[in-house]
């Protein structure tokens, strides 16, 4: 049971270019959620989804799409990533069916982004 | 509208030293309340959690949290803590109910020196 996986680790983009970062997660849980987290200013929710096919944005979602295409795949895209746009990026999942933890994200590793 | 406030950036503190990291937050509805712990190049981890009944809320590593409604507070303890327990440490408060939107606070460093 690896819990919640992101790739890459780490990335080193251009201004404008593009890339995809994935979230997995193996405990078939409905929710999933892509946070941002900058120095000093804590984590902020991007978008989430509450199942397949679903996606809404959070606090902080523009520059940034996202896709639940599988239950256990939650895809985030920067189409033209910008400097403002480095920071690290934490993907977490939420299961709603266990009444013993439907109250806690599983985080994963995290992805660090850094754009020049 | 919730949110969370950590006054303090960085607590420095001594090996087997207790230690008390500040939250209080603030919110018009009733809220779970979490700490969360990142340890470096980690992810984050949960510490504890209220969400009703007893106050005084024990989680991993030795650490509790006591929750104040008067004071709007959920302040994190340990008695005595160890080199290892330095890390970041995040109090989260979420509303009940719904998608579960989770407010973080800035964040507090713990530094333990020997």
């Amino acid at each position: 049971n690896a819990g919640v996986t992101q790739t890459p680790k780490f990335r080193v983009l251009k201004t404008g270019q593009s890339m995809t970062l994935l979230c997995a997660q193996d405990m078939n849980h409905e929710y999933m959620y892509w946070y941002r987290q900058d120095p000093g200013m804590g984590l902020r929710l991007i978008h989430y989804s509450v199942g397949e096919g679903t996606t809404a944005k959070g606090e902080v979602p523009d520059g940034y799409n996202v896709s639940r295409l599988k239950k256990q795949n939650f895809l985030l895209g920067l189409e033209s990533a910008a400097p403002s746009q480095t920071s690290v990026y934490f993907c977490a999942s939420r299961t709603t069916r266990n009444p013993a933890s439907t109250d806690t994200q599983y985080f994963g590793p995290g992805t660090r982004l850094t754009v020049l | 509208a919730q949110s969370v406030t950590q006054l303090d950036s960085q607590v420095p503190v001594f090996e087997e030293a207790p230690v008390e990291l500040r939250c209080n937050y603030s919110s018009s509805v009733s809220v779970y309340l979490f700490w969360y712990v990142q340890y470096p190049n980690q992810g984050l981890q949960l510490l504890l959690k209220y969400l009703s009944g007893s106050t005084l809320v024990k989680g991993i590593n030795g650490f509790e949290a006591e929750f104040n409604k008067s004071q709007t507070s959920f302040h994190l303890r340990k008695p005595s803590v160890h080199i290892s327990d330095t890390a970041e440490y995040f109090c989260a408060v979420s509303s009940l109910g719904g998608f579960q939107k989770l407010v973080f606070g800035t964040g507090t460093r713990l530094l333990v020196s020997p």
